[in-house]
């Protein structure tokens, strides 16, 4: 299966630490996407990574791609309470007519106590 | 609002009644995706078009499960003789091949 596994399941962290989440997949991608998702809410894209990037910023999020470990990683820095969500991975498929399908893992659940 | 729509955003129906839900991407995406998300897991993927193309279809789904986009525009999900284990929240997807996708709210179903 081509979709992310994020580590850990569950992070729980003070206002103002960094959150630092993991995901891993199988094979080849085209680019790798983080996702956020409120409690009972629906998914809103924070930020995709192409296959031939390293890393990417936006705001305080900072995303790293390794495509020789096939693992990524999503930065927050500065956690504010209003982050605490679920954060998905979503590789994209790199070719065949699975080109761009995104699948996702069960996702890291953040939590950032006031 | 020129997001991805969903509609109905809820639905309760019996055992054994057919459901439709709709999803209207947002307009120039020519990619569309189902995803079907349970509580505590991530989206699992149903199906997805690339403008009327269904391009795949998940093992994981039963022949009671059905969509379609006519005119590469709106897409209809359908399930028919619903049971209780279909209870979920049904989400849509459009997308640019090869960007980012943009999420519908979702239609949460509960089947008594």
């Amino acid at each position: 299966s081509q979709q992310g596994e994020e580590d850990p399941q569950a992070l729980s962290i003070q206002e103002g630490e960094n959150a630092t989440m993991n995901c891993s997949y199988k094979t080849s991608i085209n680019n790798l996407q983080w996702y956020r998702q409120n409690s009972g809410r629906g998914l809103v894209h924070l930020i995709l990574i192409r296959s031939n990037e390293r890393e990417k910023h936006s705001g305080r999020l900072r995303v790293t791609l390794d495509t020789s470990k096939k693992s990524s990683s999503l930065l927050i820095t500065a956690s504010r309470a209003a982050d605490t969500a679920s954060y998905f991975c979503a590789p994209a498929n790199a070719g065949g007519t699975s080109y761009g399908k995104l699948t996702f893992g069960q996702g890291t659940i953040l939590t950032v106590h006031p | 609002d020129t997001g991805v729509s969903q509609n109905p955003r809820h639905k309760i129906t019996k055992r054994g009644q057919n459901v439709t839900f709709r999803c209207d991407p947002i307009s120039e995406h020519n990619r569309l995706y189902w995803y079907r998300q349970t509580l505590g897991q991530g989206p699992e993927f149903l199906t997805y078009f690339q403008n009327e193309a269904q391009l795949e279809k998940s093992r994981l789904l039963s022949d009671r499960f059905s969509a379609e986009r006519p005119k590469g525009s709106f897409s209809t999900l359908e399930i028919q003789r619903t049971e209780q284990g279909d209870s979920a929240m049904y989400l849509c997807a459009s997308s640019l091949v090869g960007l980012a996708s943009n999420f519908g709210p979702g239609t949460r179903l509960l089947v008594l």
